[in-house]
């Protein structure tokens, strides 16, 4: 069965500095998709970023960037210049190649990100 | 474009009770997938609807269940509550699917068992 480890439970940071949230996955699967989600106080869940197994080229979005390692089946996530808007549970999914019959989301544990001002 | 929106926002019940949980999507919207989260078991998947039909189902009892309208406005509905059930209920939408598109969720329905 797939797993998502975040090892992180809780970060802090500065404003404007940079951070990575790690994560970690086991999956004997070749094909998959990757995802970022933010959940911000008390608002909506949003996808941050995604990433699919198959493309070698890290994600980005904005400030935000993937380090993907296949081999190490690591995801991270980095945020740079951090902003106060930023504060939110980060979340790590996955998910296998999937028919549309056929798929689920996989969801990590969270981490708790605090920008600081 | 009005976001995914979900009621009620809480809700509060007695054990052996059920409940039912409405969330409309994303105008044009046909995938409905809802999740269950709770501090000590976070996010978990729960079904997913499509066009009327349940497309995907997670390890949940069958106390859990849900529909679909042919508007795409889904329901889901938990039958004899038990105290762990309490938990933030989240509804998301997408177009076609979460691994072709963009995954929108709703603010989500606060259940408490008592």
């Amino acid at each position: 069965a797939q797993t998502v480890t975040q090892s992180q439970p809780e970060m802090s940071v500065q404003e404007a500095e940079t951070v990575t949230l790690s994560c970690t996955y086991d999956t004997s699967e070749s094909n998959y998709y990757l995802f970022w989600y933010k959940q911000p106080p008390s608002r909506q869940m949003i996808l941050v970023i995604r990433q699919e197994a198959y493309k070698q080229q890290n994600a980005t979005e904005n400030r935000f960037s993937v380090n993907f390692q296949k081999a190490a089946k690591s995801f991270s996530l980095k945020i740079s210049d951090s902003q106060l808007g930023d504060t939110a549970m980060y979340f790590c999914a996955f998910m296998k190649h999937a028919t549309y019959s056929n798929y689920q989301l996989i969801w990590g544990a969270g981490t708790k990100l605090i920008i600081k001002p | 474009k009005a976001g995914v929106t979900q009621t009620p926002r809480y809700l509060i019940k007695t054990r052996g009770q059920q409940v039912t949980l409405s969330c409309s999507p994303i105008s044009g919207h046909r995938s409905v997938s809802w999740y269950q989260q709770t501090p000590g078991q976070g996010l978990q998947f729960l079904f997913e609807y499509f066009s009327e039909t349940q497309r995907n189902k997670g390890n949940f009892p069958g106390r859990f269940s849900g529909r679909q309208f042919s508007n795409s406005r889904s329901e889901m509905n938990v039958s004899t509550l038990e105290l762990g059930d309490s938990a933030l209920y989240l509804c998301a939408s997408s177009f076609l699917a979460v691994f072709t598109d963009t995954q929108y969720f709703g603010p989500g329905t606060r259940l408490t068992v008592l």
